[in-house]
């Protein structure tokens, strides 16, 4: 059984502050990694992709990977009020490059404090 | 572009009745997948289509089928509903963005099982 675990919060943040949100798996051989943001009745749409240890940015988006320990964790900075969402944690158990299948997490609701 | 179409956006059943999920796709994408998302849950994979004429099962696919009519085309069929399909369904497709796939939402179907 492939399992994404992830904090369901809720998390609050003050605006301006960094958002950090961690994901666990439990697949070692996973490659590569995902962040999806959902907003209350709305479908998920992509935020980040990941495949190698270490950081990769992308504006105020960072995420952070570390194979070894089976974690994959997503920083936002300076935190806006259109960042409340959940973010789901996504984690691929296929083939890289064509054949993804992907087990999500049950995601982290964020709230960004005025 | 609409990119992923769905069809329909609410709909109650009845225990026992049957129906079919429609999804669309216009991005030429040849993968394509059903989620159902409960709360606490996450999104979990029912079926996927990974081109024209195949279908495999994913991680929930009792209960369910499904048909790649064409490349555009997947649907889903309830052939006895239950309430435990109560959720919300997507639909995804999945296409190449930059260096890596990208699955892309449709906007949902939030079923009822009474």
């Amino acid at each position: 059984q492939k399992e994404v675990e992830q904090n369901s919060g809720p998390l609050s943040v003050p605006e301006g502050a960094i958002a950090s949100l961690n994901c666990t798996y439990s697949d070692r051989g996973s490659q590569s990694f995902f962040w999806y943001r959902q907003y209350s009745g709305k479908s998920p749409e992509l935020i980040m992709f990941i495949y190698s240890n270490g950081d990769k940015e992308d504006g105020r988006f960072t995420a952070q990977l570390n194979k070894a320990s089976q974690y994959v964790s997503l920083l936002i900075r300076d935190s806006q009020p259109s960042d409340s969402a959940t973010y789901l944690c996504a984690v691929n158990w296929g083939s890289n490059f064509g054949n993804e299948k992907l087990t999500f997490g049950t995601g982290t609701r964020l709230t960004i404090i005025p | 572009n609409a990119g992923v179409t769905q069809t329909p956006k609410f709909q109650v059943l009845k225990t026992g009745q049957s129906m079919t999920l429609q999804c669309a796709q216009d991005m030429n994408h040849n993968s394509m997948y059903w989620y159902r998302q409960d709360p606490g849950m996450g999104l979990r994979l029912i079926y996927y289509s990974a081109s024209e004429g195949t279908t495999d099962k994913g991680e929930v696919p009792n209960g369910y089928n499904v048909s790649r009519l064409n490349k555009r085309e997947f649907s889903l069929r309830l052939e006895s509903a239950a309430p435990s399909q109560t959720s919300v369904y997507f639909c995804a497709s999945k296409g190449r963005r930059l260096s890596s796939y990208e699955q892309y939402f449709g906007p949902g179907t939030r079923l009822t099982v009474t």
